[in-house]
């Protein structure tokens, strides 16, 4: 089962771009790589998936580099709305699990004015 | 439109009295899943139901069941609740695998308070 590593929290400013790296050492060839993005009280939400090198979408992309032991979710422009905790999974495709995948410890990311 | 209902968003309860959360989804998806999040931690996954399959997390306690009577209604019954119990459940559900999506929709969760 891939695990992965993220920054605990990241601070930046309205209108800059993020960058959030996940490592994910020991994933698997079959695997996804799927961000989602948490807010107080809320359940979580699918921002972007991928399997390798460049996924965009109208909210973010997703860079991962050939040996895809880590990727990056890119955040343009971010807003004050844009603070939350964001989640990098990669997926447990172990036959039947396909679509179980667990949770790691996020990031939060705070934009400050 | 709410794709992903739970109901109902608080519930309080007692120590030790039964206590049931309701997800529903207009999704008709195979797979159901229930995490749990106490606050300031990740979500952790409990068990999940691939239509009526039921597979359950190695260290989710006894004290948790889950029911899925038909596609799009899924039940977490906690039968003994314990303080350590109190945090927001979270339903999700996805595809399945015939579809290659690893995308799960998660409703807004029912907070559980135990007194």
């Amino acid at each position: 089962l891939a695990k992965t590593t993220q920054p605990i929290s990241m601070d930046s400013y309205e209108g800059q771009e993020v960058n959030i790296t996940c490592s994910h050492n020991n994933i698997a060839t079959n695997d996804y790589i799927t961000w989602y993005q948490q807010f107080p009280s809320q359940g979580p939400r699918f921002i972007i998936q991928g399997y390798k090198t460049k996924v965009t979408n109208e909210v973010a992309s997703l860079f991962i580099p050939a040996d895809r032991k880590s990727s990056t979710l890119s955040l343009p422009r971010v807003s004050l709305s844009d603070t939350a905790v964001y989640y990098c999974l990669v997926g447990d495709t172990m036959g039947y699990n396909f679509n179980k995948f667990y949770f790691g410890s996020g990031t939060k990311l705070n934009v400050k004015p | 439109d709410a794709m992903v209902i739970q109901n109902p968003r608080y519930q309080v309860t007692q120590f030790g009295k039964p206590v049931t959360l309701s997800c529903s989804q207009t999704l008709n998806h195979n797979v159901m899943y229930w995490y749990q999040q106490k606050s300031s931690q990740a979500p952790k996954l409990l068990f999940h139901y691939y239509d009526k399959d039921f597979n359950n997390e190695a260290d989710t306690p006894d004290n948790f069941q889950s029911r899925r009577p038909n596609t799009s209604f899924c039940f977490l019954d906690i039968r003994s609740p314990g303080l350590g119990d109190a945090a927001m459940y979270l339903c999700a559900t996805s595809r399945g695998r015939v579809q290659s999506s690893y995308e799960q929709y998660f409703g807004p969760g029912t907070r559980l308070t135990v007194t």
